[in-house]
Parts: structure tokens; sequence; C-alpha cells
């Protein structure tokens, strides 16, 4: 069965632009949750949706967001992109709902560098 | 704090047993612990997980402390694929709290 997906895997946007990733996560898994992955910070946890719904939010600021369709692919966007928000962007899906109980499937993660 | 607790790094020499500690002194008692690995240029992949009992599955054993205050991965015969760094992580229902530490860089000598 596919694993998560996300697009694009890489890419460079400029200072001030925003930026769209796409995450298409294990058919049946209705839960996706998203991450930002940096050298210095580590894993560090943006969001949660589940059923079009966004369930858990990090601290992140508002240009962070994210949303979810009906066939739970999920999008995130960043507005206003700065120099620190060059990071790896990693979206992971759960079926039965985020849980302890259920395994996490990570994508391979979008590289988003910022000029 | 939801954060676990790890070294930074271990060495392991291949074919050899590995045992990777974590801490999670403040556990909540519907925190489940994870272990997920990461190779370069991907993303984490799921080892093992448990909530109170030992856990073992074909790519580890997971012994989790009576106390669930820290548990240990064991990795009972390192490979040179087993190199990774390693992330012990409490999951609940509760998204934002399941935080992700600095992780565990194994490195296994041949």
């Amino acid at each position: 069965k596919a694993g998560v997906t996300q697009t694009p895997r890489y890419l460079i946007k400029t200072r001030g632009q925003q930026v769209t990733l796409s995450c298409s996560p294990i058919s049946g898994h209705r839960s996706v949750s998203w991450y930002q992955q940096t050298p210095g910070q580590g894993l560090q946890f943006l969001f949660e949706y589940f059923s079009e719904t966004q369930r858990n939010k990090g601290n992140f600021p508002g240009r962070f967001s994210g949303r979810q369709f009906s066939n739970s692919r999920s999008e995130m966007n960043v507005s206003t992109l700065e120099l620190g928000d060059s990071a790896l962007y990693l979206c992971a899906s759960s079926g039965g709902g985020y849980s302890g109980a259920n395994v996490l499937t990570f994508g391979a993660g979008s590289r988003l560098t910022v000029l | 704090d939801a954060k676990t607790t790890q070294p930074n790094s271990m060495e392991s020499n291949e074919e050899e047993p590995v045992h990777l500690p974590c801490n999670h002194s403040t556990i909540s008692g519907t925190d489940y612990i994870h272990w997920y690995r990461q190779l370069p240029s991907q993303g984490p992949e799921y080892v093992i997980h448990g909530l109170t009992s030992n856990v073992n599955n074909r790519m580890a054993s997971l012994a989790i402390a009576e106390d669930r205050k820290s548990s240990t991965l064991i990795l009972h015969r390192a490979t040179l694929r087993d190199a990774a760094v390693y992330y012990c992580i409490r999951l609940n229902t509760n998204a934002g709290k399941s935080t992700f530490g600095d992780g565990t860089t194994l490195t296994v000598k041949p």
C-alpha cells in the first residue's frame, strides 16, 4: 500500500513569498499532523487535522496555516516567508485518529529553503 | 514538560546488542511510548511502541520501567543499516503535547 506522499520534495523561495506544501496520507488514514524540523530546534509540532478539522495546534505564528480536504489530503501554507522558515517540513498520517495506540507514518518531507 | 530525554549519541559495534535509554519522568497514564528512527534525508520511521508491558517486534524490543518513567529500546544485533537518529516520544490524543526530543544518534562500527 502506498505510503505518505509529500510534494514538492524540494523548493526554494525568497523572503516575503508564500509557499504551499501538500501531503497525501495513507489510504484510510484520517489524521494528518505536520512537523517542522530544523537543526537547532529538532522536530516541532505544527498542527494536526482529523476529518477536515484542526484538532491541535503547536506554538507557531499565524503565518503557518493548514487545511484538510474531504479525501484526507492536507496542505500547509506559510505566508510572508522568513529566513528562519528554512526547514524540512514533515507530515505524518495515523489510522484511527491521533492516539498513542496508533502509529505515525511519516512522509519523506518537503525541504524548504528561504533565500 | 512533555519532552523526553535521551543521550545525544551512542556507539555500537556491528552484530552487538544496543540499549538506547529514554527518560520520560513526567509521563501520564494515557501516554504511549513510541520510538522512531530517522535516516539522513528521510522522514522518521516507526520502530516500536508500548504502554506498560515490554514489547517485541521484528525490529526491536521495548523495555518499559515499572513506574513508566523510563524505557529502553533494544536492538538485539546492530547492523550498519541501524545507524540513524532514534527518537523516543510520548504520544497521546493531544498531538500538541506529543513532542519529539533531540534524539540519540547511533553510530554502528563495522
